[in-house]
């Protein structure tokens, strides 16, 4: 059983366009992260959210934290080519870091 | 300079060979990790080392074995390969353990053939 699940799996949409990935669990979580990966390279934290209710936004992305720290979800407006990768969430449990299955982003221009 | 370099990038062998992957980090940090990703991006933690301590050993067979010589460099050694080791071996550390930022490394492709 997935601790973390991702939806959805796969997302193929044309250059701006908008996109919502989700990232659920039925545990609570004290933070939880989301991360890029490009291709051929490891992933990197895009931002951490801690607060139950939490909104973050780096530039076109907006992190919502939700109110009960056992779900999160990346908005995406305007979606360009260089979006394009593999978006994992991923939550402290245990004395490590887990990861949800992550969203494969595809932007065609 | 990279923050977490790990060598090589890509291995191809036979069954039943065995293989190295080593990591390195500039970052001062004391704690170390081995992630492996499998063919759907799945990706799971396999050991964490903290200041050259083993912590974590996520149940994985003792053919893995991986060595801290010192808390910037964790290695690991893989023998008897199986088909089903084919994956991408992450090396990642954090500041603090279990939570925080991971800084990854590339990743090692290593194909079983």
């Amino acid at each position: 059983t997935q601790l973390l699940e991702q939806s959805p799996q796969f997302l193929s949409i044309q250059e701006g366009e908008n996109l919502t990935v989700y990232c659920n669990s039925s545990s609570v979580f004290s933070s939880l992260q989301w991360y890029r990966q490009e291709p051929g390279e490891g992933p990197v934290l895009l931002v951490t959210v801690v607060t139950g209710g939490e909104v973050k936004k780096l530039k076109r992305l907006t992190f919502q934290f939700g109110d009960a720290r056992k779900d999160s979800s990346l908005h995406i407006t305007a979606a360009q080519p260089g979006d394009t990768g593999l978006y994992l969430c991923a939550g402290p449990q245990g004395g490590k870091l887990i990861f949800g299955q992550g969203t494969e982003l595809s932007v065609k221009p | 300079d990279t923050a977490v370099s790990q060598t090589p990038k890509y291995l191809v062998t036979q069954m039943g060979n065995d293989k190295s992957i080593k990591c390195e980090q500039n970052l001062g940090h004391d704690t170390m990790y081995w992630y492996k990703q499998d063919s759907k991006k799945f990706l799971k933690i396999m050991f964490s080392y903290n200041n050259k301590e083993l912590i974590i050993n996520e149940t994985v067979p003792n053919r893995f074995s991986p060595k801290s010589p010192d808390k910037a460099h964790l290695n690991l050694h893989i023998n008897s390969l199986e088909l089903g080791d084919s994956a991408v071996y992450f090396c990642a550390s954090s500041q603090v353990q279990g939570i925080g930022e991971l800084f990854f490394g590339e990743g090692s492709r290593l194909t079983v053939l």
